[in-house]
C-alpha cells in the first residue's frame, strides 16, 4: 500500500533553535519527493523538490534530504523563526500523476 | 500573476443544500484537483480533471460533483448527499509533464454547516 507518515505530528522549539522533520514513504514506483509549507488557513507552497538521484538539498535555512534504498527524507530547519511556525506537508509523486500526502508536522516557534 | 483563486473564502452551507467552490487558474496548466483537508488527516482527493470536458473520482468523491467546460475553470459542488462536509476545501493545478515541477495551490474554502 502507497502510504507517507511524517513525524513527529506536532513540534515546538525556540526560536532560533533547528529542528529536523522525519517523512518515511513506501510509494512505488518513485517519482519525486516535494516538502510544503501551510500557513494557518492558506493552501500550501512547495519549498524543495527530491528526485531518486538527490541527497540534499537546500533553500534558504531549509534543507531536504532523501535517502531512496530506506525511503527516508528529513527537512532540516536552521536557526528557526517565527515566521517558520506553519504545518510542514511531505508529499510524495508516483510515476504518472499520482500523488500521496503526508499527515503533516506542525511546527510552532516560540519568542 | 499567475496563480489559483478559490471563492469564497469562507462558505456556510445549511441541510439539504448545495453548495459549489470556485476554482480557477491562470497558469495554463491541464491538470486540476480538488482536495479536502481534515484535522489530523493528509489531503484527501476528491476529483481530478487531465484535460477539458473530462474529470475522475478520487478516493472520496461520493457526495460531490465537479465539471470542467473550461481549462481555467474546476468548479466543486458540495451536494446534500454529503452528510459531513465541514472541512478546508483545496484546489490544485500542475502541469501533466514534466513530473518534477510541483503542484500549485488556491488558499482554500472554508465550509461549515449553519
Amino acid at each position: 500500500k502507497n502510504q507517507v507518515e511524517q513525524s513527529p505530528q506536532s513540534l515546538i522549539i525556540l526560536e532560533g533553535k533547528n529542528c529536523t522533520l522525519q517523512c518515511n514513504y513506501t510509494v512505488s514506483p518513485f517519482s519525486n519527493l516535494r516538502w510544503y509549507k501551510q500557513d494557518t488557513g492558506r493552501g500550501p507552497v512547495s519549498l524543495t523538490i527530491m528526485t531518486f538521484s538527490e541527497n540534499t538539498k537546500s533553500n534558504g535555512r531549509y534543507t531536504a534530504t532523501l535517502d531512496a534504498d530506506t525511503k527516508q527524507s528529513s527537512l532540516h530547519i536552521t536557526a528557526s523563526q517565527l515566521s517558520d511556525s506553519a504545518s510542514y506537508i511531505c508529499v510524495v509523486r508516483a510515476t504518472g500523476n499520482q500523488f500521496y500526502f503526508g499527515t503533516g508536522t506542525s511546527l510552532t516557534v516560540i519568542p | 500573476d499567475g496563480g489559483i483563486t478559490q471563492s469564497p473564502k469562507y462558505l456556510f452551507r445549511k441541510e439539504g443544500q448545495n453548495v459549489t467552490l470556485s476554482c480557477e487558474q491562470n497558469l495554463n496548466h491541464d491538470a486540476m484537483y480538488w482536495y479536502r483537508q481534515d484535522p489530523g488527516q493528509g489531503l484527501r482527493l476528491i476529483y481530478y480533471s487531465q484535460i477539458v470536458n473530462d474529470f475522475q473520482k478520487g478516493d472520496i468523491a461520493e457526495g460531490y460533483s465537479v465539471s470542467r467546460e473550461k481549462k481555467e475553470s474546476f468548479p466543486l459542488t458540495v451536494t446534500s448527499a454529503q452528510k459531513n462536509p465541514t472541512a478546508f476545501y483545496l484546489c490544485a493545478s500542475s502541469v501533466m509533464t514534466p513530473l518534477n515541477q510541483p503542484q500549485h495551490f488556491g488558499d482554500g474554502t472554508r465550509l461549515s454547516i449553519l
